[in-house]
This record gives structure tokens, sequence and C-alpha cells, in this order.
């Protein structure tokens, strides 16, 4: 049973709009979420987080949206450039405490970004 | 500031045989986790370390197993090695494993079993 899932495998936008990535997640225990984003033969590169006391995150050109009630968070890109074609991968879990671990990140699948000159 | 180090790169395998992987995570880091990539299944969580104790694992069988030093560092291993555990073996790292901390990875070590 997928707990984090990125509905969309591929994605294609042009240059200078905006990416727009979605993931949807069904445990309510999760309230922790991030963005990866993963080149070929390279492992996956943290992007930007978010806990779920906030509703927005920005760090320059990308911004994470999270809707807790809907169990949704996206990942906004703008404006997109050729170096974000990528796979992107959002990941979840329960914020976990110094000490002890009560868990670990659930990935999904990833969305493959294509973005043309 | 150097990052993650995964060794080897690449490894050739064949049925029956074991594994180690080791990963060298980012100086400070106390915590690591390792996951499996294969196509199709995105990134499976196989185990966590912190302060050398399996502080959580993934649900993979017996024969994936690791352990980790006193200096952090971690090593994987495989036994009895099956065509299906062909992956991208990725190693991750973070500095209490708590706390809205990022995990950042390693390239991974890319296994073929033959």
């Amino acid at each position: 049973d997928q707990q984090v899932k990125q509905n969309s495998p591929s994605l294609s936008v042009q240059e200078g709009r905006i990416s727009i990535l979605n993931c949807d997640y069904t445990n309510s225990m999760f309230d922790y979420f991030l963005w990866y984003k993963k080149y070929p033969a390279e492992g996956p590169t943290f992007l930007i987080s978010i806990s779920s006391i906030k509703d927005k995150n920005e760090d320059g050109r990308f911004t994470v949206f999270l809707n807790k009630s809907a169990k949704h968070l996206s990942l906004h890109i703008v404006p997109s450039q050729p170096g974000d074609s990528a796979v992107y991968f959002c990941a979840a879990g329960p914020l976990m405490n110094y000490g002890g671990s009560q868990g670990n990140l659930i990935f999904g699948k990833g969305t493959k970004l294509s973005v043309k000159p | 500031k150097a990052g993650v180090t995964q060794t080897p790169r690449y490894l050739i395998k064949t049925r029956g045989q074991q594994v180690t992987l080791s990963c060298s995570p980012i100086s400070g880091h106390r915590s690591v986790s390792w996951y499996q990539q294969t196509p199709g299944q995105g990134l499976q969580f196989l185990f966590e370390y912190f302060s050398e104790t399996q502080r959580n694992k993934g649900n993979f069988p017996g024969r994936f197993s690791g352990r980790q030093f006193s200096n952090s560092r971690s090593e994987m291993n495989v036994s009895t090695l099956e065509l299906g555990d062909s992956a991208l073996y990725l190693c991750a790292s973070s500095i209490t494993g708590g706390g809205s901390q990022p995990q950042h990875f390693g390239d991974g070590t890319r296994l073929s079993i033959l």
C-alpha cells in the first residue's frame, strides 16, 4: 500500500513557465515533508521541506505548498529552467524526536520533469 | 564540506554470493539510513543506524543487514544474493535523524546480480 503517491510519472514544461509537481499521502501521522531532485547516476539532492505547522515554504524559485486536510502537497518551480530537468521525489515522515527515531522517510516513485528550451 | 561517500560505485556479483557496501556520512552526522531503489518501486527504506545501534528497520528479509562504527561510518551486507537484489543502494545521513532534519544522500552503489 503506497503511503506516498506521485500520480504523474512525467511532466513536460516550457522554459520560463511554471512547473507544478504533485504528491498525495495517506498516513495522518506524517508531519514532515520533503522534495528531492535526482539526476541520472547521482543520489537524490535535498531541495526543500515543510512541516505540518506551515502551509507554504519558499526557497528561491522553489515553493512547496501543503494542504493537510487534503493530504496533498505540491512543488512549484518558477521560472522553470532546462537544468531543472530531473526526477523529483516527494518524501514524508513523522517528526522525530532527538534521541529517538519514530520512523523513516517514505518516498513516492518520482516524477520525471522535462523542461524544454 | 565533503558529502556522503559510498563505495564502491558499481559492483557485479553472482547469485548466492554476499556483498558489503560502505558509506561514510557527512562529518558530524551521526544518523545513517540505507535505501534500495529499483525501477518502478522508488526508494524503499532498509534500516537506520544511530550511535552504532540499529534504530529503525524496513520490511526486508534478514539477508539484509548493516552496522555502524564509532566514527559513524556504516556498512550494509547482503548475503545469499538473488537476482531481485539488483538495484541502486543509497545511503543518507543526517545530524541525529530527528527533528525536521533532511537526509543527505550519496551517489549510491549500483549492484548487479548475474
